[in-house]
Order: structure tokens, then sequence, then C-alpha cells
């Protein structure tokens, strides 16, 4: 089955740190561009970054909101995308989402975990 | 505030058709054919509808349809039923430094 499936959210801290990972299956991981989104309680849909295939360099972009606090990864061994976020305030609270795009789309995401909850509160 | 704009609401009776709205700048949506549209369920990840402006990933029913002009997209749904009750957002490529926008959202509401 083609899926994808976040892990790694919870309760933290203001100031803390957290990390957390997509789990591909189903496709040739490797191949894609991992992207990361956020959508906070009752609000829209945000996007934090990609990390593009090593075929383009493996390299990474990042939104405005996150740039310099949040890190994207990825193991194409272990068909993991990771988020690295450091230093969270409270409106980072949301349910973060991962999605791929760079084969079939071009800045369409057409698969999408189902989300893992990050609540950011002392 | 988001990048790009839709209205917070559209609604249509069974049968009808709606076109919902998603204004962007020339860096976004009047520069790029690039823009997806997703339709959203209450607790539910999003769903592509609508890539590339107008074409639709396999699987998805031809009463949904897209078109731009200018910086404004658009997402049309024909024949509207009541399964089509949800958020639905638009997204559109913008550029090699902001990349990614999303539209806030239009609540579809099925009469």
């Amino acid at each position: 089955e083609v899926q994808l499936v976040e892990s790694g959210g919870g309760l933290v801290q203001p100031g803390r740190s957290l990390r957390l990972s997509c789990t591909a299956s189903g496709f040739t991981f490797r191949d894609y561009r991992m992207n990361w989104f956020r959508q906070a309680p009752g609000k829209g849909l945000e996007w934090l970054g990609f990390i593009r295939s090593k075929t383009y360099g493996g390299t990474k972009e990042y939104g405005a909101s996150v740039k310099g606090r949040f890190t994207i990864s990825r193991d194409d061994s272990e068909s993991i995308a990771s988020l690295q976020m450091k230093n969270l305030k409270t409106e980072d609270t949301a349910v973060y989402y991962c999605s791929r795009d760079g084969v079939d789309y071009d800045t369409a995401f057409d698969m999408w975990g189902q989300g893992t909850m990050v609540t950011v509160s002392s | 505030q988001s990048a790009l704009t839709q209205p917070a609401s559209v609604s249509g009776s069974p049968g009808q058709s709606i076109t919902m709205s998603c204004t962007g700048t020339s860096s976004d949506v009047g520069s790029y054919n690039l823009v997806s549209w997703y339709q959203q369920y209450p607790g539910k990840a999003p769903k592509l509808m609508i890539y590339e402006g107008s074409k639709r990933p396999p699987g998805i029913s031809d009463r949904f349809s897209g078109s731009s002009s200018g910086n404004t997209a658009s997402l049309t749904i024909s024949g509207l039923q009541a399964e089509d009750e949800a958020d639905y957002y638009c997204c559109s490529y913008a550029g090699t430094r902001t990349f990614v926008v999303f539209g806030g959202g239009t609540k579809l509401t099925v009469l």
C-alpha cells in the first residue's frame, strides 16, 4: 500500500525541541521531493519546507516562518523524512503533515499522511 | 494572513454548480501554471483535486474543474453533491524565494 505515516508529535514545553518522522511505503521514496506542512487548530494549511531528492542534490528550502528553527532531513535507506523543530513556540501548535511531489506532480501534493499533532504549552 | 486570497465560504444546492476563487499576484498565480486545489474534511488530511491549474489526478470526478486567468485561479464544482461539503484550499508555486503558498481556504456548504 502506498502511504505516508507521520509520528513523533506530542506535548512539548516552549523553547524545547521535537523531531517528527514521516515513514513512506509503497513507492520509490528516493525519487521524490518530500515536503512538510502544518495546520494550526481551525486555520489553513502552511507549507514549511521541502528536501529535494538526491538526484537534485538533496538540498532544502524553508518557509519564512520556520527558517532557522526547523530542519528537514531524509534517510532514503529507511524511506523516512524528518522534521527537527527547535525553540518551539506556542504558535507552532498544529497538526503536522508530510507529503511528496517532484515526480508525477510539480508543486502538487498527491499523497498525505494522517498528520501528527504537536502541542506547545507549558 | 495567507498569501492567496479565497472567500471564506461559498454555498450551493445539490445539483447546482459553484465556483470559488483564489487570488494571488504576479509572483505566484499570475506567473506559474502550478496552481493546485485540495479538498479537506474535518480532521482529515487534504486531498489533491486539481493540479497545474486544470488537470485532474486519477480518480477525481470530472465534476471538479479548474481554470486560471491573470492572478486569479478558480475551482468549479458542477452537479453539487452533499459529499462535496468540505474545506477547499488553493496552492501555488511562488518562485525560488517563497516556493509554495496557500490560500486561507473556502468552506463549501451544500444547502
